[in-house]
């Protein structure tokens, strides 16, 4: 079946640096979406990729899609404390509607 | 709008036991899937349903079932319950690709 791999697991950063976050696919996706996941909370919808090669920014977060459609990433710039949070991709395959999520990862961002 | 509803949010159970789940998704969302997240595993899809159907279903034993109602509100049942099945159980309901989550149901397996 399809899987989903997330690295790095967990990342710490000092305030004000970047981060970035990998999503791979074992095949090839229709769409790649992004949620963020607040200790104690639920995932939130943050984006969804569709076209290869697709770049989307929402402030300070730049999503990309990649080329063949098996990889994408989050990068921030400059994280802020409300940042904090697990950020996890999900993808979907063909026609199916159905999400594989990734494992997530895990960001700490130190004051 | 009000959000995705889900009831009850904490619950402890035997082994054994049954447990129902309620999820009561965003007014005018008919699609609803159902999730089980654990730290070991992560969020694994259980299944969808859309217009009392369902329409999607992940890879769990016949102990995990669900169903939806007329007014799009869906229930998710596990029988015979095991320690395994501690987790956080998550509903999201869906417009088009975008999935909004409910804030889960706590379930712990004793």
């Amino acid at each position: 079946g399809q899987q989903v791999m997330q690295i790095p697991q967990y990342q710490h950063v000092q305030e004000g640096e970047d981060f970035t976050t990998y999503c791979n696919s074992s095949t090839t996706l229709s769409n790649i979406q992004w949620y963020k996941q607040r200790p104690g909370g639920h995932p939130v919808f943050l984006i969804q990729l569709v076209k290869s090669g697709e770049v989307k920014k929402q402030k300070r977060l730049t999503f990309q899609f990649g080329e063949a459609k098996k990889n994408s990433s989050l990068h921030i710039t400059a994280t802020e404390t409300s940042d904090v949070g697990t950020y996890l991709c999900a993808g979907a395959s063909g026609s199916a509607r159905q999400l594989t999520f990734g494992s997530g990862t895990q960001l700490t961002v130190l004051p | 709008k009000a959000g995705v509803t889900q009831t009850p949010r904490y619950l402890i159970k035997t082994r054994g036991q049954q447990v129902t789940l309620s999820c009561s998704p965003i007014s005018g969302h008919r699609s609803v899937s159902w999730y089980q997240q654990t730290p070991g595993q992560g969020l694994q899809f259980l299944f969808e349903y859309f217009s009392e159907t369902q329409r999607n279903k992940g890879n769990f034993p016949g102990r995990f079932s669900g169903r939806q109602f007329s007014n799009s509100r869906s229930e998710m049942n596990v029988s015979t319950l095991e320690l395994g099945d501690s987790a956080l159980y998550l509903c999201a309901s869906r417009v088009l690709d975008e999935q909004y989550f409910g804030p889960g149901t706590r379930l712990t397996v004793t």
